[in-house]
Protein backbone atom coordinates (compact mmCIF):
# COMPACT_ATOMS: atom_id res chain seq x y z
CA UNK A 1 0.00 0.00 0.00
CA UNK A 2 0.96 3.49 0.12
CA UNK A 3 3.84 4.81 2.10
CA UNK A 4 4.98 8.22 3.37
CA UNK A 5 8.77 7.80 4.46
CA UNK A 6 10.10 10.20 6.53
CA UNK A 7 13.71 10.99 7.03
CA UNK A 8 16.20 11.21 9.68
CA UNK A 9 13.93 9.40 12.41
CA UNK A 10 15.92 11.15 14.60
CA UNK A 11 18.11 14.73 14.79
CA UNK A 12 20.03 16.66 17.29
CA UNK A 13 21.31 20.11 16.97
CA UNK A 14 22.98 22.31 18.45
CA UNK A 15 20.68 25.46 19.18
CA UNK A 16 20.87 28.43 16.43
CA UNK A 17 21.81 25.15 14.01
CA UNK A 18 19.29 24.62 11.00
CA UNK A 19 17.26 21.37 10.87
CA UNK A 20 15.78 19.89 7.63
CA UNK A 21 13.11 16.76 7.44
CA UNK A 22 11.93 14.98 4.11
CA UNK A 23 8.91 12.93 3.17
CA UNK A 24 8.54 11.27 -0.08
CA UNK A 25 5.47 9.28 -0.88
CA UNK A 26 5.64 6.56 -3.35
CA UNK A 27 2.46 8.06 -5.28
CA UNK A 28 1.40 10.91 -6.32
CA UNK A 29 -0.17 13.29 -3.66
CA UNK A 30 -2.83 15.95 -3.74
CA UNK A 31 -1.51 18.15 -1.06
CA UNK A 32 0.29 17.64 1.69
CA UNK A 33 -0.15 18.77 6.03
CA UNK A 34 2.81 19.43 8.27
CA UNK A 35 2.11 18.65 11.63
CA UNK A 36 4.21 19.18 15.01
CA UNK A 37 3.30 17.56 18.11
CA UNK A 38 5.57 18.10 21.30
CA UNK A 39 6.31 15.78 23.53
CA UNK A 40 3.45 14.08 25.63
CA UNK A 41 1.10 16.67 23.19
CA UNK A 42 -0.72 15.88 20.00
CA UNK A 43 -0.34 16.87 16.81
CA UNK A 44 -0.72 20.16 15.96
CA UNK A 45 -1.09 21.85 12.55
CA UNK A 46 1.25 23.65 11.10
CA UNK A 47 0.82 24.02 7.02
CA UNK A 48 -0.80 22.75 4.11
CA UNK A 49 0.66 22.69 0.64
CA UNK A 50 -1.55 21.93 -2.83
CA UNK A 51 0.53 23.06 -5.41
CA UNK A 52 3.28 21.09 -7.30
CA UNK A 53 6.33 23.28 -6.69
CA UNK A 54 5.02 25.08 -3.97
CA UNK A 55 6.85 27.24 -0.96
CA UNK A 56 5.75 28.80 1.69
CA UNK A 57 7.28 30.39 4.91
CA UNK A 58 5.88 30.95 8.44
CA UNK A 59 8.79 32.97 10.32
CA UNK A 60 11.74 30.69 10.67
CA UNK A 61 9.94 27.31 8.47
CA UNK A 62 9.77 26.96 5.16
CA UNK A 63 7.68 24.32 3.86
CA UNK A 64 8.06 23.21 -0.17
CA UNK A 65 6.04 20.74 -2.06
CA UNK A 66 7.84 18.81 -5.09
CA UNK A 67 7.23 19.74 -8.32
CA UNK A 68 5.77 16.16 -9.00
CA UNK A 69 3.98 16.07 -5.83
CA UNK A 70 5.64 12.90 -4.20
CA UNK A 71 7.68 14.79 -1.90
CA UNK A 72 8.12 17.46 0.91
CA UNK A 73 10.71 19.12 3.30
CA UNK A 74 9.95 21.42 6.28
CA UNK A 75 13.32 23.70 6.54
CA UNK A 76 13.92 25.28 10.35
CA UNK A 77 16.72 28.34 10.43
CA UNK A 78 18.53 28.80 13.17
CA UNK A 79 16.72 25.85 15.61
CA UNK A 80 15.58 27.48 19.03
CA UNK A 81 14.44 25.12 22.09
CA UNK A 82 11.05 25.66 21.18
CA UNK A 83 11.77 23.57 18.33
CA UNK A 84 12.22 20.46 20.07
CA UNK A 85 9.13 17.60 19.36
CA UNK A 86 8.25 15.27 16.39
CA UNK A 87 7.53 17.42 12.79
CA UNK A 88 5.37 14.58 10.86
CA UNK A 89 4.54 14.96 7.31
CA UNK A 90 0.94 13.74 6.19
CA UNK A 91 0.23 13.55 2.52
CA UNK A 92 -3.92 13.08 0.71
CA UNK A 93 -3.54 10.34 -1.52
CA UNK A 94 -4.56 11.78 -5.12
CA UNK A 95 -7.28 10.41 -6.56
CA UNK A 96 -7.97 8.45 -3.00
CA UNK A 97 -10.36 8.33 -0.24
CA UNK A 98 -10.95 12.59 0.78
CA UNK A 99 -10.58 11.56 4.65
CA UNK A 100 -6.99 9.06 4.57
CA UNK A 101 -4.07 10.93 5.52
CA UNK A 102 -0.93 9.27 5.69
CA UNK A 103 1.63 10.26 8.36
CA UNK A 104 4.80 9.82 7.75
CA UNK A 105 6.58 8.63 11.04
CA UNK A 106 8.20 11.60 12.05
CA UNK A 107 11.61 13.23 12.65
CA UNK A 108 12.38 13.96 16.42
CA UNK A 109 14.26 17.22 16.96
CA UNK A 110 16.16 17.43 20.31
CA UNK A 111 17.86 21.36 20.84
CA UNK A 112 20.61 21.46 22.45
CA UNK A 113 21.12 24.95 24.32
CA UNK B 1 -16.95 22.72 22.09
CA UNK B 2 -13.20 24.93 22.31
CA UNK B 3 -11.76 21.93 20.93
CA UNK B 4 -11.28 18.27 20.79
CA UNK B 5 -12.01 16.15 24.04
CA UNK B 6 -11.84 12.42 24.24
CA UNK B 7 -12.47 10.07 27.37
CA UNK B 8 -11.42 8.23 29.14
CA UNK B 9 -7.74 9.65 28.99
CA UNK B 10 -6.64 6.56 30.03
CA UNK B 11 -7.87 2.55 29.92
CA UNK B 12 -6.60 -0.23 31.37
CA UNK B 13 -8.39 -3.60 30.46
CA UNK B 14 -7.77 -7.19 30.29
CA UNK B 15 -7.16 -9.38 27.32
CA UNK B 16 -10.39 -10.55 26.34
CA UNK B 17 -12.42 -7.44 27.51
CA UNK B 18 -14.19 -4.59 25.19
CA UNK B 19 -13.87 -1.36 25.39
CA UNK B 20 -15.40 1.91 23.97
CA UNK B 21 -13.76 5.24 23.02
CA UNK B 22 -15.60 8.64 23.22
CA UNK B 23 -14.60 11.72 20.86
CA UNK B 24 -16.46 15.02 21.08
CA UNK B 25 -15.36 17.21 17.97
CA UNK B 26 -15.55 20.68 17.79
CA UNK B 27 -18.61 21.97 17.90
CA UNK B 28 -20.20 21.96 14.09
CA UNK B 29 -16.97 20.54 12.65
CA UNK B 30 -18.80 18.16 9.72
CA UNK B 31 -15.63 15.49 9.38
CA UNK B 32 -14.28 13.47 12.13
CA UNK B 33 -11.30 10.99 12.53
CA UNK B 34 -10.03 8.17 14.10
CA UNK B 35 -6.12 7.36 14.10
CA UNK B 36 -4.19 4.90 16.36
CA UNK B 37 -0.61 5.99 17.18
CA UNK B 38 1.71 3.82 18.68
CA UNK B 39 4.65 4.86 21.05
CA UNK B 40 7.03 6.74 18.78
CA UNK B 41 5.20 6.11 15.61
CA UNK B 42 3.03 8.45 13.46
CA UNK B 43 -0.72 8.02 13.93
CA UNK B 44 -2.59 5.50 11.37
CA UNK B 45 -5.62 6.06 10.14
CA UNK B 46 -8.24 4.15 10.93
CA UNK B 47 -11.85 5.51 9.70
CA UNK B 48 -13.52 9.04 9.09
CA UNK B 49 -16.83 10.04 9.13
CA UNK B 50 -18.47 13.21 7.23
CA UNK B 51 -21.38 13.47 9.71
CA UNK B 52 -22.86 10.39 10.18
CA UNK B 53 -21.82 8.98 7.37
CA UNK B 54 -18.71 6.66 7.59
CA UNK B 55 -17.16 6.59 3.54
CA UNK B 56 -13.56 4.89 4.69
CA UNK B 57 -13.33 2.12 7.08
CA UNK B 58 -10.27 0.69 5.51
CA UNK B 59 -8.32 1.36 8.13
CA UNK B 60 -9.61 -0.93 10.97
CA UNK B 61 -7.26 -3.59 11.45
CA UNK B 62 -9.99 -6.34 12.07
CA UNK B 63 -13.42 -6.86 12.35
CA UNK B 64 -13.40 -6.33 16.56
CA UNK B 65 -12.77 -2.46 15.54
CA UNK B 66 -16.27 -0.40 15.02
CA UNK B 67 -17.10 2.88 14.77
CA UNK B 68 -20.52 5.22 15.31
CA UNK B 69 -21.13 8.65 14.85
CA UNK B 70 -24.78 8.22 15.06
CA UNK B 71 -26.01 11.91 15.26
CA UNK B 72 -23.34 13.27 13.45
CA UNK B 73 -21.33 14.75 16.56
CA UNK B 74 -20.01 12.30 18.97
CA UNK B 75 -18.21 9.65 17.95
CA UNK B 76 -17.15 6.79 19.68
CA UNK B 77 -14.64 3.58 18.37
CA UNK B 78 -15.21 0.13 20.48
CA UNK B 79 -12.70 -2.78 20.30
CA UNK B 80 -14.17 -6.06 21.05
CA UNK B 81 -12.35 -9.10 22.53
CA UNK B 82 -9.10 -6.42 23.20
CA UNK B 83 -5.20 -7.87 22.83
CA UNK B 84 -2.69 -7.18 23.68
CA UNK B 85 -1.52 -5.77 20.37
CA UNK B 86 -4.02 -2.97 20.68
CA UNK B 87 -2.22 -1.03 23.25
CA UNK B 88 -1.89 2.71 22.08
CA UNK B 89 -2.97 5.97 21.89
CA UNK B 90 -5.82 6.69 19.99
CA UNK B 91 -6.60 9.47 18.79
CA UNK B 92 -9.16 11.63 17.53
CA UNK B 93 -9.39 14.66 15.32
CA UNK B 94 -11.77 17.24 13.93
CA UNK B 95 -12.03 19.19 10.88
CA UNK B 96 -14.51 22.14 9.33
CA UNK B 97 -15.65 20.52 6.23
CA UNK B 98 -16.19 16.85 4.53
CA UNK B 99 -12.94 16.40 2.64
CA UNK B 100 -13.01 17.85 -0.89
CA UNK B 101 -11.40 16.73 -4.39
CA UNK B 102 -7.79 17.09 -4.44
CA UNK B 103 -7.81 18.60 -1.20
CA UNK B 104 -7.70 17.83 2.71
CA UNK B 105 -8.76 20.42 5.65
CA UNK B 106 -6.88 21.53 8.68
CA UNK B 107 -7.23 18.17 11.08
CA UNK B 108 -7.48 19.45 14.84
CA UNK B 109 -6.69 16.51 17.28
CA UNK B 110 -7.60 15.56 20.86
CA UNK B 111 -5.92 14.86 23.56
CA UNK B 112 -5.96 11.19 22.99
CA UNK B 113 -7.01 8.11 24.95
CA UNK B 114 -3.98 5.80 25.81
CA UNK B 115 -5.19 2.06 25.93
CA UNK B 116 -3.45 -0.72 27.86
CA UNK B 117 -4.66 -4.22 27.47
CA UNK B 118 -3.24 -6.79 29.76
Amino acid sequence: GQQVMQIPQYQHVQEGEDFTTYCNSSTTLSNIQWYKQRPGGHPVFLIQLVKSGEVKKQKRLTFQFGEAKKNSSLHITATQTTDVGTYFCAGLRYGGSQGNLIFGKGTKLSVKP
Amino acid sequence: GAGVSQSPRYKVTKRGQDVTLRCDPISSHATLYWYQQALGQGPEFLTYFNYEAQPDKSGLPSDRFSAERPEGSISTLTIQRTEQRDSAMYRCASSSLPGLAGGGETQYFGPGTRLLVL
